[in-house]
């Protein structure tokens, strides 16, 4: 048990749709960020929020966006969704920036079709 | 070509024997993390070293800073280790920002 929790757990949409997924963090987690991982590969880095802003981002399209919250939730949005997109997506969160140890969500299964 | 890189992909092992998963990165890092995955997708972090050694039961990390290299080892290995077990370095400079091996998928048959 980590403490950070996402929803839905999984989740089936449209090419074309847009989608977006949640995450809980643990009281007093600004950080935040945001992995997505095909099958059979390790996760890729989306994007990382820190205190409500966006404090770095990986190669993904601006299609793929993030909102963090005072409350230590966070979403990801994703618009015009490809089939190519299917993945778990994950959420990690951590007390700080640098160099602490990161919780990580039960991930969001995530399949367009 | 990816930042991290472990091996060795898939490992099988009986009850009882010495496991040993290696993971090189060729940047520099702020850090370097140990993180088990189940199946269903959760991630569980078992270390963050930035130098040395930690051990925690029956697992053991070590990190080597000059040739970039990190061994992660279970001892007397059960089949409740078997996992997907992930190396992830965080670079210098940057935020909390994890960057992944692939997995070492690893299968303790009893």
């Amino acid at each position: 048990e980590t403490g950070v929790t996402q929803s839905p757990t999984h989740l089936i949409k449209t090419r074309g749709q847009q989608v977006t997924l949640r995450c809980s963090s643990q009281s007093g987690h600004n950080t935040v960020s945001w992995y997505q991982q095909a099958l059979g590969q390790g996760p890729q880095f989306i994007f990382q929020y820190y205190r409500e802003e966006e404090n770095g981002r990986g190669n993904f399209p601006p299609r793929f966006s993030g909102l963090q919250f005072p409350n230590y939730s966070s979403e990801l949005n994703v618009n015009a969704l490809e089939l190519d997109d299917s993945a778990l997506y994950l959420c990690a969160s951590s007390f700080e920036v640098r160099n602490t140890e990161a919780f990580f969500g039960q991930g969001t299964r995530l399949t367009v079709v | 070509k990816n930042e991290v890189e472990q091996s060795p992909q898939n490992l099988t092992a009986q009850e009882g024997e010495f496991i040993t998963i290696n993971c090189s990165y060729s940047v520099g890092i702020s850090a370097l993390h140990w993180l088990q995955q189940h199946p269903g997708g959760g991630i569980v972090s078992l270390f963050m070293l930035s130098s040395g050694k930690k051990k925690h039961g029956r697992l053991i990390a070590t990190i080597n800073i000059q040739e970039k290299h990190s061994s992660l080892h279970i001892t007397a290995s059960h089949p409740r280790d078997s996992a997907v077990y992930i190396c992830a370095v965080t670079l210098s400079g940057t935020g909390n920002q994890f960057y992944f091996g692939t997995g070492t998928s690893l299968t303790v048959i009893p």
